[in-house]
Order: structure tokens, then C-alpha cells, then sequence
């Protein structure tokens, strides 16, 4: 089984600022890594697919990058709305999710 | 965008079973490859399983923690998916969600993802 692994557990940053989120897979998944944002008491929706390609309906401050075992999920400036657990999940080899990250809003 | 709705949650003893539903609309569900997702209160996401559609073969595979105690299986003529789950453990307990698995492509290669979500259903395993 693959196992996905993301880094930081939680973080706080000021509305405008950079974010960076980490996710490594426990073998390489090529490009097969899609990240999700879920809201409390909320379904998780899809943001990004393939690595870097943005979900239809997505802000564009959203943006992914990496390939074989190393990604990052970036938001360029950080929005109130913003505030959720993210989660990357690789589909190379059926699915797994890593354990999320948690941004708040200082 | 096809809509998903779950049902079938509750209050069930250890070792016993459930079976959940998954209604959907919008698109053509004979086509989608469909998945069941779970999240322990608190807890991450964690992927249970998907079926193909039968087009594709519609073989399914699961998770290592539920393989042997839960079955996925679907009904095309009703547009309904299921997710039978046997030998409950306290474990188990858990928000399920169904979800759409579509491939989205883009130039450089095409990306199955769990694309639409329903809102998911409350399975209790207690005592």
C-alpha cells in the first residue's frame, strides 16, 4: 500500500500570506496526486487533480507542483474563506489520503 | 456533476451488519466508477473501496482494513450503489461518503479523483 504523508499537522498564518503545505508518497505516483479542501461538518471537495491542474470552479491562488513522491499545495494569499483541513491523496495505485493539514486564520 | 445521496447510517452492535446506500443523479451512473470513503470522528479521510462500472469489468477492491468484511456492489437499473458492511468493529465508526470517480484529463495524462461527494452518512458501532 501507498502511504501518504503531509506536512505541517496545523498551521496559522495572516489573511495575504503565502501558504505551503507538503505531502510525500511512500513510493513514486508519478503525477497521480490530487489534494482536497474540507470544511467542518462538510463533504471534501476536489481542488486539484494531477498534480497542478486546478478543479473547474477553483480560485486560481490555489496551485500545486511536484512529481514522483514530493508535492506541494500552495495558496499565493490567504483568504478568511481559506480556513479548512486540506488533504492530499495519491490514485496511482487505487486511493489513499494523507492525514490533512489544518490552516486557521490568525 | 452527478448528485450523491447516502443513507442507511446508524446504531450498530459490534459484529453485527449494515448496509448503506448511495442514490445518485445527473449523469449517466452506469458509466462512473464509483468509491466509498470514511472519516472517524475527528479523524483524516480514509478510501474503503470502489467498484468500476461494468463496462470496465465492474471489479472491486478495497482497503486492507475492511477487505473480507465489507462488499461494495451496485445496481445500475436503479442508480444506486451499496456498500455492505459486515463483522462491525468499534473502528468502523465513522462519517461513510460516496463518491463519483471520474479521470480528469489534461494534456499530459488523464487523473482518476473522487470528484463529487455526497454528505455523507453517520455509522455508530457500539456496544
Amino acid at each position: 500500500d501507498i502511504q501518504m504523508t503531509q506536512s505541517p499537522y496545523s498551521l496559522s498564518a495572516s489573511v495575504g500570506d503565502r501558504v505551503t503545505i507538503t505531502c510525500r508518497a511512500s513510493q513514486s505516483i508519478s503525477s497521480f496526486l490530487n489534494w482536497y479542501q474540507q470544511k467542518p461538518g462538510k463533504a471534501p471537495k476536489l481542488l486539484i487533480f494531477g498534480t497542478s491542474n486546478l478543479h473547474s470552479g477553483v480560485s486560481s491562488r490555489f496551485s500545486g507542483s511536484g512529481s514522483g513522491t514530493d508535492f506541494t499545495l500552495t495558496i499565493s494569499s490567504l483568504q478568511p474563506e481559506d480556513s479548512a483541513t486540506y488533504y492530499c491523496q495519491q490514485s496511482y495505485t487505487f486511493f489513499s489520503f494523507g492525514g490533512g493539514t489544518k490552516v486557521e486564520i490568525k | 456533476e452527478m448528485q450523491v445521496v447516502e443513507s442507511g447510517g446508524g446504531l450498530v452492535k459490534p459484529g453485527g451488519s449494515l448496509r448503506l446506500s448511495c442514490a445518485a443523479s445527473g449523469v449517466i451512473f452506469t458509466n462512473a466508477w464509483m468509491s466509498w470513503v470514511r472519516q472517524a470522528p475527528g479523524k483524516g479521510l480514509e478510501w474503503v473501496g470502489r467498484i468500476k462500472s461494468k463496462a470496465d469489468g465492474g471489479t472491486t477492491d478495497y482497503a486492507a482494513p475492511v477487505k473480507g468484511r465489507f462488499t461494495i456492489f451496485r445496481d445500475d437499473s436503479k442508480d444506486t450503489l451499496y456498500l455492505h458492511m459486515n463483522s462491525l468493529k468499534t473502528e468502523d465508526t465513522a462519517v461513510y461518503y460516496c463518491t463519483t470517480v471520474p479521470r480528469y484529463c489534461r494534456l499530459g495524462g488523464c487523473y482518476p479523483a473522487a470528484g463529487d461527494w455526497g454528505q455523507g452518512t453517520l455509522v455508530t458501532v457500539s456496544a
